[in-house]
């Protein structure tokens, strides 16, 4: 069975500061895409960041992170230097080779001024 | 626009009513998923159309729910004889079949059954 798992159901952390919010996978595919989106208060779900299960470095795209780690099947979410914009909810996803897409049940993560 | 595209935005109804809502995808995204959120909650997976072939309908709660698209394009989902507990928002994704690339959602249609 594919699974997405996030344990976190809410997060705070310091304006400023770094937060890691946790994501774990599960499936028997040998190819997968990892993903993490962010939904605000607004409802509109933005793609932030992309891992492939081939990957050999962990993807960043500004002050987002993956530290994906393929034996642990977890794909971390980094955010650093959070901002008071960043406060929302995170679903982690995954890709699998069928084109599905399996979601999170998400974190809400609030910055804290 | 070069996004998903979703309406109505907003959608009030009468219980026992049925309700059309509709999708039009990135244009060139053969793939176009539709998804259920409750207030608060995650994202529930309801059907999903990939090219031509025969749809993944296996996340649709009940034979009142079904959808359709049409010319590889623009979908519609129905919900028949509407429920209070279809009340939520309903979002629609599309992403290209190629590698594993994200999923693009439209601003959803909020459904509100009084």
């Amino acid at each position: 069975a594919q699974k997405i798992t996030q344990t976190q159901p809410g997060m705070f952390v310091q304006e400023k500061e770094a937060v890691t919010l946790d994501c774990t996978y599960d499936t028997s595919d040998p190819s997968y895409g990892l993903f993490w989106y962010k939904q605000p208060s607004s409802g509109e779900m933005i793609f932030l960041i992309y891992q492939g299960s081939y990957d050999q470095q962990n993807a960043t795209e500004g002050r987002y992170s993956l530290n994906f780690q393929k034996a642990r099947k977890s794909a971390n979410l980094v955010i650093s230097a959070s901002q008071l914009g960043d406060s929302a909810m995170y679903f982690c996803a995954m890709r699998n080779t069928g084109n599905q897409f399996y979601f999170g049940t998400g974190t809400s993560l609030t910055v804290i001024p | 626009g070069a996004g998903v595209s979703q309406s109505p935005s907003n959608k009030v109804t009468e219980k026992g009513k049925d309700v059309e809502l509709r999708c039009d995808p990135i244009s060139g995204h053969t793939a176009l998923y539709w998804y259920r959120q409750s207030l608060g909650q995650g994202l529930e997976f309801l059907i999903y159309f990939q090219g031509n072939s025969a749809p993944d309908k296996s996340g649709l709660p009940s034979d009142r729910f079904s959808a359709e698209r049409t010319g590889g394009s623009v979908s519609t989902l129905t919900i028949q004889r509407t429920q209070q507990e279809d009340s939520a928002v309903y979002l629609c994704a599309s992403s290209p079949l190629t590698g594993f690339q994200p999923q693009h959602f439209g601003d959803g249609t909020r459904l509100s059954i009084l």
